[in-house]
């Protein structure tokens, strides 16, 4: 069974600094995603990992995939107000049927001036 | 169009009603999802249609029926809900894609309804 963490649970950001968010899958997976959910929103696609050594990043958010290790990280740089949120890792995996997700269980990054 | 709908947006239910949740998307997608998710918590996958055939059923309760009629149509019909069973229920839908040469599915996810079961 694919299970996957994220760490930390919680992230407490000053504006302006650097974090990273850790992401940990337990077995073989096809593919690693990166999504952002807002307060009683639906899911945002930030990322799609595809290969070991991938890195992609969109403004102040940069993600990258070990498969050796199987550890994702999503690194904040220079943090600001709008990237409050809550943002979860998803391992993909084909079933034999169909592709599916399976959730890291999300961290929560508040920002603070 | 490149959006997955869901309707209604709200849906408060007793435990003695039956009631559906609708998704639907228009994008040529032959695999569609729906997810459960509580609060403060990550989505939890439900069932999985692909070309209009469940492919996957996570173990959910008979209270839950999926329905794809069509390959734009998902339902969730609801009975005998019990009020843990409040959550976000989101839809997804996903498609073949080719990126940098290597295949992936990309989900595609609807707004969601939020439902109150009391």
């Amino acid at each position: 069974e694919l299970k996957v963490e994220q760490n930390p649970l919680f992230l407490s950001m000053q504006e302006g600094k650097n974090y990273t968010i850790y992401c940990n899958y337990s077995t073989t997976s096809d593919r690693l995603y990166w999504y952002r959910q807002d307060p009683g929103k639906s899911l945002e696609s930030l990322f799609v990992l595809l290969s070991n050594g991938a890195v992609k990043q969109e403004g102040r958010l940069m993600a990258s995939l070990d498969t050796k290790a199987r550890l994702s990280t999503l690194h904040i740089t220079a943090a600001v107000h709008d990237l409050s949120a809550t943002y979860f890792c998803a391992a993909g995996r084909w079933d034999g049927t169909a592709s599916k997700l399976t959730f890291g269980t999300g961290t929560r990054l508040q920002v603070t001036l | 169009d490149t959006e997955v709908t869901q309707t209604p947006k709200h849906l408060v239910m007793g435990m003695t009603n039956k009631k559906s949740l609708k998704c639907e998307q228009h994008m040529g997608h032959r695999a569609m999802y729906w997810y459960k998710q509580k609060a403060k918590k990550p989505p939890e996958l439900m069932f999985v249609y692909s070309y209009e055939k469940l492919s996957i059923n996570e173990s959910v309760p008979s209270r839950f029926s999926p329905e794809c009629p069509n390959s734009s149509l998902l339902n969730l019909h609801l009975h005998a809900l019990q009020p843990e069973d409040s959550a976000l229920y989101l839809c997804a839908s996903s498609h073949l894609v080719r990126l940098a040469g290597i295949y992936h599915y990309e989900q595609y996810f609807g707004p969601g309804t939020r439902l109150t079961v009391t």
